[in-house]
């Protein structure tokens, strides 16, 4: 399975600021994700990254709080922007391999904001 | 529409007892079932999963589950826990397309 990174692995923000996590994949892929999971609760798929092409979106989730860069097929970045305490959660980027059939995760950014 | 449910937010085993986590999903298509652990501090860890062959799954660190199509199940099994076996477990589903629906997690505390 690829070996995913991520940076940076925790941060406290203050309100207001944006944030941008990067995630790197030690080979290329073409599909990765990018996830929240709040605290205490499970994951939630905010977008999905295609190199070449737009982010798309999940619902209640919009690319002008979450943009998202995907230059490459082995690096993706996830911006919070203008962030508020409602944003403190685990930010995990996810691979697809295996032809679409299992998703493989980094270890994730855990972001607190006061 | 894709759903995962799993029973008991928290479960607690003796070291050596069996582990068993439930995970019932619904989906309208044959689905492809995970199982993901989460230790404290990192990400998820794929543990199995299956995708239409062999109904019994094993994965890795001694666990297994088994696809009970007339269930709609695939509960996660261990024959005897470990104290290293303390983490949170996700069951998620998915059509063979990229979106995964995951259930709330269960967590394992394994007592000494």
């Amino acid at each position: 399975s690829a070996v995913i990174s991520q940076k940076p692995s925790r941060d406290i923000c203050q309100r207001g600021t944006s944030l941008t996590i990067q995630c790197q994949v030690d080979s290329q892929v073409t599909m990765m994700f990018w996830y929240r999971q709040q605290p205490g609760q499970s994951l939630t798929l905010i977008a999905t990254a295609n190199q070449g092409s737009e982010a798309t979106y999940e619902s209640g989730f919009v690319i002008d709080k979450f943009p998202i860069s995907r230059p490459n097929l082995t690096f993706s970045t996830l911006t919070v922007s203008n962030m508020s305490p409602e944003d403190s959660s685990i930010y995990l980027c996810s691979v697809d391999q295996e032809g679409g059939e299992t998703q493989y995760f980094g270890p994730g950014t855990r972001l607190l904001v006061l | 529409a894709q759903s995962v449910t799993q029973l008991g937010s928290h479960v607690s085993v003796s070291e050596g007892a069996l582990v068993l986590l439930r995970c019932n999903y619904s989906s309208s298509v044959p689905p492809y079932l995970f199982w993901y652990v989460q230790y404290p501090n990192q990400g998820l860890q794929l543990l199995l999963k299956y995708t239409s062959a062999a109904t019994l799954v094993k994965g890795i660190n001694g666990f297994e589950a088994e696809f009970k199509k007339s269930e709609t199940s695939f509960h996660l099994t261990k024959p005897s826990a470990h104290m290293s076996d303390a983490a949170e477990y996700f069951c998620a589903v998915s059509r063979g397309t990229y979106k995964y629906i995951f259930g709330t997690g269960t967590r394992l505390k394994v007592l000494a």
